[in-house]
């Protein structure tokens, strides 16, 4: 693996459920991520953290919800989600926010929404 | 607008003949661009980028990538393709001329289902 680290791989939620996806990153990275893939779509970013405050919401809605308490910890709150919410959430990090250097992935968690 | 084209969904292949995976860019600026692949229930994998200097970058794997600027491509090739290279391959490029006034987005193509047939 890559230094970055997601739990749980799987995880299986009705539409009033609210869990938490985490991320951890042991690779000393300033910047963090959240991005969604869905079948047949291109990535879609999320969220950006650079430094643990958050610089990038891109137009995600509000039953998603960030949280980053530290340059090494990055959360995904999950309440009252949708099916068409169902995706691999990928998590990644990068030394710095928008810069020339590259991000490095978690494995994902694979959410279905039932 | 940025934006990363890869015109092929899938390339299928035969072992042992070189591979090529395209990509397009449209950026206002000048590029980084980059390459990842993703195999199966996994993250994506840093490949390879391009940030300056030689047009021809080479990354892991085996994989190299050749920026063009006339042609704003930067396509992904291997001389030799493998079984293991089966995977999904991502293409993304980051505007350099973008980075003001909030993040700078790292934008990714649709993919590019790689199959190397025994």
């Amino acid at each position: 693996e890559t230094g970055v680290t997601q739990t749980p791989r799987h995880l299986v939620m009705g539409m009033t459920n609210k869990k938490s996806l985490k991320c951890e990153q042991h690779l000393g990275h300033n910047a963090m991520y959240w991005y969604k893939q869905s079948a047949k779509k291109p990535l879609e970013l999320m969220f950006v953290y650079s430094l643990e405050e958050r610089v990038e919401n891109n137009s995600v809605p509000s039953r998603f919800s960030p949280e980053c308490p530290n340059s090494s910890h990055l959360f995904l709150h999950l309440h009252t989600l949708q099916p068409e919410d169902s995706a691999l959430y990928l998590c990644a990090s990068s030394q710095v926010a928008g810069g020339p250097d590259e991000q490095f992935f978690g494995p994902g968690t694979r959410l279905t929404v039932l | 607008a940025q934006s990363v084209a890869q015109p092929e969904d899938q390339v299928n292949v035969a072992e042992g003949n070189p591979l090529t995976v395209k990509c397009t860019y449209s950026v206002s600026g000048n590029p980084y661009l980059f390459w990842y692949v993703q195999y199966p229930n996994r993250g994506l994998q840093f490949l390879l980028k391009y940030i300056t200097g030689d047009n021809l970058v080479k990354g892991s794997y085996g994989f190299e990538a050749e920026f063009n600027k006339s042609q704003t491509s930067f396509h992904l090739k291997k001389p030799s393709a493998l079984v293991s290279d089966s995977a999904l391959y991502f293409c993304a490029v980051r505007d350099i001329a973008g980075f003001s006034g909030g993040y700078n987005k790292l934008i990714f193509g649709a993919g590019t289902r790689l199959a190397v047939h025994p």
